[in-house]
């Protein structure tokens, strides 16, 4: 069964650094998002993402974070300058279509910001 | 302000019986809802999802959606030490696809065997 996928699982970054999360979405699903799960937190929305462009982006995704999809398969999630409060499983999930919403969640990564 | 409303728990049931979990939603969010299992430390996982009022059924689970009451709950039937879990329920936006998940802080279940 296709399945998202996510990489790398764990990240420790320095405050101030970039990272680069990425993703591959489930090969026909057309809309793509990032969520984030603060630890003993509920999840929450980050970024929507169809046709090349962000639908819908949250609060939380302010100036520092921003997505991509810069080929056919992976989807990226960048945030410019780590805080200590990005610390937070960030999990990526992908849906076949418009109108049901389900979406399909991959395994998460793990960042860490010291 | 989209807002999903769960019992924190810990839901304690003993093996074999019926777990009752619930969720309110604010009016906010749209008509689609979905009950997701996290086990700690992993991602959610799809269980349910219902779009209309009534039941909907899936083998040992039967998720039940009430728009006047803005009310929905997840059924486990013949509950297994497995199903111990957090269940997450979301609420999909009025958008349609674009629209993230508003999910609510998940009720922790414990199946007692």
């Amino acid at each position: 069964e296709p399945e998202v996928t996510q990489t790398p699982s764990h990240q420790v970054t320095q405050m101030g650094q970039e990272v680069i999360l990425r993703c591959v979405p489930i090969s026909n699903h057309l809309y793509f998002y990032w969520y984030r799960q603060i630890l003993g937190q509920k999840v929450e929305f980050l970024v929507s993402f169809y046709n090349n462009e962000i639908s819908e982006k949250s609060e939380i995704f302010d100036d520092q974070f921003s997505v991509e999809r810069p080929d056919g398969s992976n989807f990226t999630l960048k945030i410019r300058s780590t805080k200590l409060e990005d610390s937070a499983m960030y999990f990526c999930a992908s849906s076949p279509d418009s109108y049901r919403q389900t979406q399909y969640f991959g395994p998460g990564t793990r960042l860490l910001v010291l | 302000q989209k807002e999903v409303e769960q019992n924190s728990g810990p839901l304690s049931v003993p093996e074999g019986a019926i777990a009752s979990l619930n969720c309110t939603y604010s009016d906010r969010v749209s008509q689609s809802f979905f009950w997701y299992r996290q086990y700690s430390g992993k991602s959610p996982e799809l269980i349910m999802s219902i779009y209309s009022n009534g039941d909907k059924e899936d083998g040992r689970f039967t998720a039940q959606l009430n728009k006047a009451s803005q009310y929905v709950s997840l059924l486990i039937r013949d509950s297994q030490p497995s199903d111990s879990a957090t269940y997450l329920c979301a609420g999909g936006g009025s958008g349609g696809g674009a629209d993230g998940l508003t999910f609510g802080k998940g009720t922790h279940l414990i199946i007692q065997p």
